[in-house]
């Protein structure tokens, strides 16, 4: 699976938008780009994915560049909750469904008051 | 939906004792499930993963004596941590993915490990 570049921290005052990049640009045509984040002594909660289009749910919005060699998260407006460790990883659909995510280090996400 | 239950939340016991971490997909049935372990200020680390009703698949440097994986059903898998000792404490978290391959997978909250 192709590897993620992400910066290592990021703030974010609350309510506005937090906007996290992710370079990707080993990436290949058959792998989709996931996000997951990683609250204080909790378990990854998944966000988002998606393969070529972007994206949108309840909790964010996916960004996906033509090329797909990198992609934005946005969190429309940040509330101190969503203080945490936001993953990008980019994984192959292989038709076992036995490959695991592998989680890289991350951007801390600090929403500030 | 799409719900992952991992019991014990945290445990704390003696060296030398052996230590069984259950996984649960709630509301799905769980082909393949996964084990981490994350240690403080670093990334998850996978460990192993397994299928139902086979035996499991570790990553290079895991002791598959030590961590016994069993995954006898489409809803429960477990990890056993046997013989531990204080370096095995750690964060120990579990996933479970639905058979459609694209699916995301979803993690329990996990199993806060601590050897005395």
């Amino acid at each position: 699976d192709a590897k993620t570049t992400q910066p290592t921290s990021m703030d974010c005052a609350e309510g506005r938008a937090a906007n996290l990049p992710c370079n990707h640009s080993t990436i290949s045509g058959n792998e989709y780009v996931y996000w997951y984040r990683q609250i204080h002594s909790q378990g990854p909660q998944y966000i988002i994915h998606g393969l070529k289009n972007n994206e949108t749910n309840e909790m964010a919005s996916l960004i996906i560049t033509e090329d797909r060699k990198s992609s934005t998260l946005i969190l429309p407006h940040a509330t101190l909750r969503d203080t945490a460790v936001y993953y990008c990883i980019v994984r192959v659909a292989r038709n076992s469904g036995n490959t695991p995510l592998v989680f890289g280090k991350g951007t801390r996400l600090s929403v500030i008051a | 939906g799409a719900v992952v239950s991992q019991h014990p939340s945290w445990v704390i016991c003696k060296s030398g004792t052996s230590v069984k971490i259950e996984c649960r997909s709630l509301d799905f049935q769980a082909t393949t499930m996964f084990w981490y372990r994350q240690f403080p200020k670093q990334s998850l680390m996978l460990m192993a993963t397994s299928n139902e009703g086979s035996k499991a698949t570790y990553e290079q440097g895991v002791e598959k004596d030590k961590f016994l994986i069993n995954h006898a059903s489409l809803t429960l898998s477990t990890l056993t941590v046997t013989s531990a000792h204080p370096e095995d404490s750690s964060f120990y978290i579990c996933s479970a993915r639905a058979s459609a391959s694209n699916q995301p997978q979803h993690f329990g909250d996990g199993t806060r490990l601590s050897i005395l």
